[in-house]
């Protein structure tokens, strides 16, 4: 999946600590995306950037906080990690009305 | 809120069989992608679908985007064990929320060889 990159690909994370996880596209794109993925549940929509400086809650939002630090960089932060908070993290990106670029994802494990 | 009934659940097949996977909503959806996922990765575009009644192929990919706009389907024509893997629909709605994509729960295919 070249063109958005995220970091680390894996974390353990004891119940209570805090983390952020990095994505950065190189494709020039204007929304940038953060989902989760569960067994059986697909892939849920945390957070969402329509553009540089707005950010915007998706579907399951609570317990994360986001920074849309520039045009490239979307970060998604764990204040006080939960292990209802055990999944794969994956950022996407988007220019316009075409489809949404994916990363390799985030493995986090809270303990 | 919104939702795509993808189905089935998963799929156990023979290499060279056709497969064929759906999704279905009760809201209208303007846009219908494909993805899939390999294990350990994230998902990559297969399909993309913007008009009522289109049809497209993609090597030996067919999806059709549904006439109501609220379906699409994917077929697979002799799979290989390469198509192992979790296939997801997704879909999008034009105007204020054209940001957001809905997922399917996805579809695993195994390829026995």
């Amino acid at each position: 999946n070249a063109g958005v990159t995220q970091t680390p690909k894996f974390q353990v994370l004891k119940t209570g600590q805090s983390m952020t996880l990095q994505c950065a596209q190189d494709m020039n794109h204007n929304s940038m995306y953060w989902y989760r993925q569960d067994p059986g549940m697909g892939l849920r929509l945390i957070y969402y950037s329509a553009s540089e400086g707005t950010t915007d809650k998706g579907e399951v939002p609570n317990g994360y906080n986001v920074s849309r630090l520039n045009k490239r960089e979307f970060s998604l932060r764990l204040e006080s990690a939960a292990p209802s908070q055990t999944s794969v993290y994956f950022c996407a990106s988007r220019r316009g009305e075409q489809p949404q670029h994916f990363g390799d994802g985030t493995r986090l494990s809270i303990l | 809120g919104q939702q795509l009934n993808q189905s089935p659940q998963s799929m156990f097949i023979q290499e060279g069989e056709d497969v064929s996977m759906n999704c279905t909503s009760s809201s209208i959806f303007n846009t219908w992608l494909w993805y899939k996922q390999d294990p350990g990765e994230g998902p990559v575009l297969l399909i993309a679908l913007y008009k009522a009644g289109e049809l497209t192929s993609n090597g030996r990919l067919t999806a059709q985007f549904g006439i109501t706009r609220k379906d699409s389907f994917l077929n697979i024509s002799a799979s290989i064990p390469s198509d192992v893997g979790i296939y997801f629909c997704a879909a999008r709605r034009s105007g204020g929320s054209n940001y957001k994509l809905t997922f399917g729960k996805g579809t695993l295919l195994t390829v026995n060889p």
